[in-house]
């Protein structure tokens, strides 16, 4: 089956801990991306990846970093973990290229809590 | 990347046809137009995508007039269980940033 599995799916840590959230995707996507979902704000993005080794900022990618190392996997990494980066977090990916994707396939989503 | 706006929120009852629109005026030659629905602590999910024109699959319906300013997706006799958040999104695939915005929030009534 298609698709972007996460891990974990739900994770309480301590401030300053480090963390680390996998993606891996089975469908050969270029393109790989992170968001965070907070209420009222929507879905923002973090980072995103075009190809193995090829990442750049999204919207709110401050306290975060990411490794595209193998195409199937994004790795998004909470070097220090601060309560404001409590959140619910998704994986998505896609084809990449100019005009039609045919859309991108979200993980179930990884909700942090930072105490 | 085309900036969108969509409606916050909708209330429907059941049984009914539920039309939300996005506006999109800086939409770019090579962009195409798609919604996802999401339901809650869920991720969003893939219904529609279109260039031009109308599209339908066996969800939805996506109206798109010919100056492709703006996209309607038409719901047919929704349910209980279509009450989710809809976003419009708006972009060319796959090398850029992808801002998906607040969404509508469609809530049906019984």
């Amino acid at each position: 089956e298609a698709q972007v599995t996460q891990n974990p799916r739900y994770l309480i840590t301590v401030t300053g801990k480090k963390l680390t959230v996998t993606c891996s995707q089975n469908m050969n996507h270029e393109y790989m991306s992170w968001y965070r979902q907070d209420p009222g704000l929507g879905l923002r993005q973090i980072y995103y990846s075009m190809n193995v080794e090829v990442t750049d900022k999204g919207d709110v990618p401050e306290g975060y970093k990411v490794s595209r190392k193998e195409k199937r996997n994004f790795p998004l990494i909470l070097e220090s973990p601060s309560p404001n980066q409590t959140s619910l977090y998704f994986c998505a990916s896609s084809v990449a290229g100019t005009g039609r994707n045919y859309g991108y396939t979200f993980g179930s989503g990884t909700r942090l809590t930072v105490v | 990347l085309a900036k969108t706006t969509q409606p916050i929120s909708m209330d429907s009852y059941e049984g009914q046809e539920v039309n939300i629109t996005c506006s999109h005026n800086n939409i770019a030659t090579n962009d195409y137009i798609t919604w996802y629905q999401q339901f809650p602590s869920q991720g969003p999910r893939f219904i529609i995508q279109g260039y031009k024109t109308k599209v339908t699959n066996e969800v939805a319906s996506l109206f798109i007039p010919a100056d492709r300013k703006s996209s309607t997706l038409s719901l047919p006799r929704v349910s209980l269980s279509d009450t989710a958040v809809y976003y419009c999104l708006v972009d060319s695939g796959g090398y850029q940033k992808v801002t998906f915005g607040i969404g509508t929030k469609l809530q049906v009534i019984p």
